[in-house]
């Protein structure tokens, strides 16, 4: 089946340096890749939608100069939270959507910002 | 962001009971999707279904597409421990082609 790879699962940075989180798909090429945010107790929350080679489209509310995102191949997506504060600790998680093999999740990746 | 009514919040059953969830929307999806997600990891897809009063089965799982597009509801039969996490709805106008829309999440405890 369709495998999503994320990395790191965790991280913990200093306020105000910035973090790159990796979404590869493993097994299938995706055309689109989605990125959410999760908060404790919480559903996920769209942050952004990335189709390889063109700019993300960012859901109302996300700093797009924030949360940096680059789809360079149909293979890898990243997410770079720049600048990370405290409030941005959360857990990330990506998806990739590729035809018939609909929507697959990576593992997430919590971000503590200390 | 918009974010599909889920319920109940939480349950707390006892090993073997059944489970009955639900999601309810304003607006119409063509495709819903039924997730598990356990502490710590992404979403894993459970069911997937297409359309309308579509009823599917995934072993102990069913759920069913309502008539009116707007709702959709799990069933778990005969609960067994590995049950426990959180499960959440998911609508999408085409599957594959659209951003999902969550739903709020139902967390399944089971007491022993």
């Amino acid at each position: 089946g369709a495998v999503v790879s994320q990395h790191p699962s965790w991280v913990i940075c200093k306020s105000g340096t910035s973090v790159k989180i990796e979404c590869r798909s493993l097994d299938f090429q995706a055309t689109t890749m989605f990125w959410y945010r999760q908060f404790p107790k919480q559903s996920l929350m769209l942050m952004a939608t990335s189709n390889e080679g063109s700019k993300a489209t960012y859901e109302q509310g996300v700093e797009k100069d924030k949360f940096l995102i680059n789809h360079a191949s149909l293979t890898l997506s990243t997410l770079t939270v720049t600048s990370a504060h405290p409030e941005d600790s959360s857990f990330y998680i990506c998806s990739a959507q590729e035809g018939m093999v609909g929507y697959t999740f990576g593992s997430g990746t919590r971000l503590t910002v200390v | 962001g918009q974010q599909l009514n889920q319920s109940p919040q939480s349950m707390f059953i006892q090993e073997g009971e059944d489970v009955s969830m639900n999601c309810t929307s304003s607006s119409i999806f063509n495709t819903w999707l039924w997730y598990k997600q356990d502490p710590g990891e992404g979403p894993v897809l459970l069911i997937a279904l297409y359309k309308a009063g579509e009823l599917t089965s995934n072993g102990r799982l069913t759920a069913q597409f309502g008539i009116t597009r707007k709702d959709s509801f799990l069933n778990i039969s005969a609960s067994i421990p590995s049950d426990v996490g959180i499960y959440f709805c998911a609508g999408a106008g085409n599957f594959g082609n659209e951003k999902l829309t969550f739903g709020t999440g139902t967390r399944l405890t089971i007491i022993p």
